[in-house]
């Protein structure tokens, strides 16, 4: 079982360029998270889905949009990069809202 | 405005020190309380999570963490770090009724001097 798998790595992008991050689970959670690590800030939440079909912005998502077409994918998309966004993505699943979240390695996007 | 605050951002302690490190949350009403820890390089992994019951709970790798209600905090411990115990950590909150939210602290990062 992988758990919760995200691509790419890591990417280097210019600024104005769409940029699509990949995230899988495996685990047939209902809920599904992005996140963003950056330094001093901690993890905050871009956007969430508590179940297929249904998806609700978090504390920082302009910039960013997620669909969730089925259980297990959950993909966050930059329309136009702009450096700000230059970060590390962690996309996590839970059975239910509030319980223990479960994160992929991460995705380090640097944007220039 | 519901908040998790960890006062210490960076932790500095030589091998077989005590570790104490402090978490407060701000959440109405009843809430899920977790560690979670990021080794360099890696993703977040739980440490251990209060539910209900026993406000003591032990998690893996000799990690405790108690929960005080009346004082809104959940202090991560251990009696004695190890090198390999270097790693970020995170406290993370979210309401037992919540639809999907978990708030996390900033992070405090943690160095164990051989």
């Amino acid at each position: 079982i992988a758990g919760i798998t995200q691509a790419p790595t890591s990417q280097i992008l210019a600024a104005g360029r769409r940029m699509t991050l990949r995230c899988t689970q495996d685990m047939r959670h209902n809920a599904m998270y992005w996140y963003r690590q950056d330094l001093g800030l901690g993890l905050r939440l871009i956007h969430y889905s508590n179940t297929a079909g249904t998806t609700g912005k978090g504390e920082v998502p302009d910039g960013y949009s997620v669909s969730r077409a089925n259980t297990d994918d959950f993909p966050l998309t930059l329309a136009s990069a702009v450096p700000s966004q230059t970060s590390v993505y962690f996309c996590a699943s839970s059975q239910q809202g509030g319980s223990e979240q479960f994160f992929g390695p991460g995705t380090r996007l640097t944007v220039l | 405005a519901q908040s998790v605050s960890q006062h210490n951002h960076h932790v500095i302690l030589s091998e077989a020190a005590s570790l104490e490190l402090g978490c407060n949350y701000s959440y109405g009403g009843t809430v899920n309380l977790f560690w979670y820890v990021q080794y360099p390089g890696q993703h977040l992994q739980l440490l251990l999570k209060y539910f209900s019951g026993d406000p003591l709970v032990k998690g893996i790798k000799g990690f405790e963490a108690e929960f005080i209600k009346s004082k809104f905090s959940f202090n991560l411990r251990k009696p004695s770090v190890q090198w390999s115990d270097t790693a970020e950590y995170f406290c993370a909150a979210g309401r037992r009724d919540s639809s999907y939210k978990l708030i996390f602290g900033s992070g405090t990062r943690l160095l164990v001097r051989p």
